[in-house]
């Protein structure tokens, strides 16, 4: 299997965008997912299939992939998105299936 | 829409066999296209994966837990269950059940369903403590 790397923090101020990267070898081939996961709190899936939204997830939302790197951003950062972000994807061939996530991006809304 | 629940108890020795089940409701477990899935996350830690169980049976599970773990289904309860063996303090954690969707895709004349949406919902989750 891989890793998926992503940075163990971000801060960003109300209003502003914030952006969490996640990089792993496979994710040009694999789709990777976001989740945000808040204190006491089970995880929700924020992004799917690197670009998608869920629905009832807020337009600020977005994803994105290049290379071995994809990146969730928060357009207009607002202090309930302070949480917890985990990424995503699968490592896969004919016989092999296994989910990995990323260590977890702690944002803070300073 | 669907709910899931995880049960089982909170405290497991060291060396037995941790149980636990999802209920689903507003679905059935019948449905197709379905990855019913067990993840787990370590207190203060991220999440890990451990594994999932497909409409077909089939099932796939994280190697790290070396054959410890597994997840079956109870179609006339509704539920799924994971059952982890020879328990050690280290498998201290909070439980979800989740569920993934397939995404079917065709090549070279065959056809295959990995999971591809994400997983979602996810149950409470529930903290399980190995002491003794």
């Amino acid at each position: 299997s891989y890793e998926l790397t992503q940075p163990p923090s971000v801060s960003v101020s109300p209003g502003q965008m914030a952006r969490i990267t996640c990089s792993g070898d496979e994710l040009p081939r694999q789709y990777a997912y976001w989740y945000q996961q808040k204190p006491g709190q089970a995880p929700l899936l924020v992004i799917y299939k690197d670009t998608e939204r869920p629905s009832g997830i807020p337009e600020r939302f977005s994803g994105s992939s290049s290379g071995t790197t994809v990146t969730l951003t928060i357009n207009g950062v607002q202090a309930e998105d302070e949480a917890d972000y985990y990424c995503q994807s699968a490592d896969t061939n004919a016989t092999h299936l296994e989910v990995i996530f990323g260590g977890g991006t702690r944002l803070t809304v300073l | 829409q669907l709910q899931l629940q995880e049960s089982g108890p909170g405290l497991v020795k060291p060396s037995q066999t941790l149980s636990l089940t999802c209920t689903v409701s507003g679905g059935s477990i019948s449905d197709g296209g379905n990855y019913w899935s067990w993840i787990r996350q370590h207190p203060g830690k991220g999440l890990e994966w451990i594994g999932f169980i497909y409409d077909s049976g089939d099932t796939h599970y994280n190697p790290s837990l070396k054959s410890r773990a597994t997840i079956s289904t109870d179609t006339s309860k509704n539920q799924f269950s994971l059952k982890l063996t020879s328990v050690i303090a280290a498998d201290t954690a909070v439980y979800y059940c989740a569920r993934d969707k397939a995404k079917r895709y065709c090549t070279g004349g065959r056809c295959y369903d990995p999971p591809g949406f994400g997983f979602d919902p996810w149950g409470r989750g529930t903290l399980v403590t190995v002491s003794s």
